[in-house]
């Protein structure tokens, strides 16, 4: 097993470009989740997904977008870059809602996003 | 809203000691879940303990065990017979019960010394 996958591992937009993040789980993972990582901070919870069909948003949902057309696939979609967006992106994913019956998040390597 | 506090932003600790990493968390919530995160330089999240709320017995992994302390809201994180291989940073981590967001704090940067 991969596991949860993300792509690309970096890149750089310029203010006002869009991109998608690409996540995919081969675990059969019903729940997948998006955070981002600021400079010297915690994650922070950006979108999540109960099952292929459904999302719902996090703390921080603002300038992102997700769908999730398939249970392995869980991309996230930024419209207009901007410098506040400059972070690191986490993908994880976990069977059922984490902490219940010992369910695990089990996270990506991440991707380092920078807007200039 | 909940909040995850870490005062620590860093330690060190000398290879075989051991040390203990504070969390405190607000929450007016009875069920929930407390977390602790390791992160080394590689970026992975990897998940070192867990404690459901509702147990009074506090939580061990191997060399690691947390002080669940729920009335004072705190929850440290002891590692014993530290190993360099320890180095990385621990977030600490909140989340209710049937709920998906997940509360970080700001983390510890935890060096192990030779």
């Amino acid at each position: 097993n991969a596991g949860v996958t993300q792509t690309p591992k970096f890149r750089i937009l310029k203010i006002g470009q869009s991109m998608t993040l690409q996540c995919t789980q081969d675990m059969n993972h019903n729940y997948m989740y998006w955070y981002r990582q600021d400079p010297g901070m915690g994650l922070k919870l950006i979108y999540y997904s109960v099952g292929a069909g459904i999302t719902d948003k996090g703390e921080v949902p603002n300038g992102y977008n997700v769908s999730r057309s398939t249970t392995e696939d869980f991309p996230l979609r930024l419209e207009l870059a901007a410098p506040s967006q400059t972070s690191v992106y986490f993908c994880a994913s976990s069977y059922g809602t984490i902490g219940r019956l010992n369910t695990e998040a089990f996270f990506g390597q991440g991707t380092r996003l920078t807007v200039v | 809203a909940q909040t995850v506090t870490q005062s620590q932003p860093e330690m060190s600790v000398q290879e075989a000691e051991t040390v203990t990493l504070s969390c405190t968390y607000d929450t007016s919530e009875n069920n929930y879940y407390l977390f602790w995160y390791k992160q080394p330089p590689s970026r992975q999240m990897i998940l070192v303990i867990r404690q459901e709320a509702y147990k009074q017995q506090n939580a061990t992994e191997n060399r690691f065990s947390v002080n669940f302390q729920k009335a004072a809201k705190s929850f440290s994180l002891k590692i014993s017979d530290s190993q360099l291989g320890d180095t990385a940073m621990y977030f600490c981590a909140f989340m209710k019960s049937n709920n998906n967001d997940m509360r970080f704090g700001a983390g510890t940067r935890l060096t192990v010394k030779p």
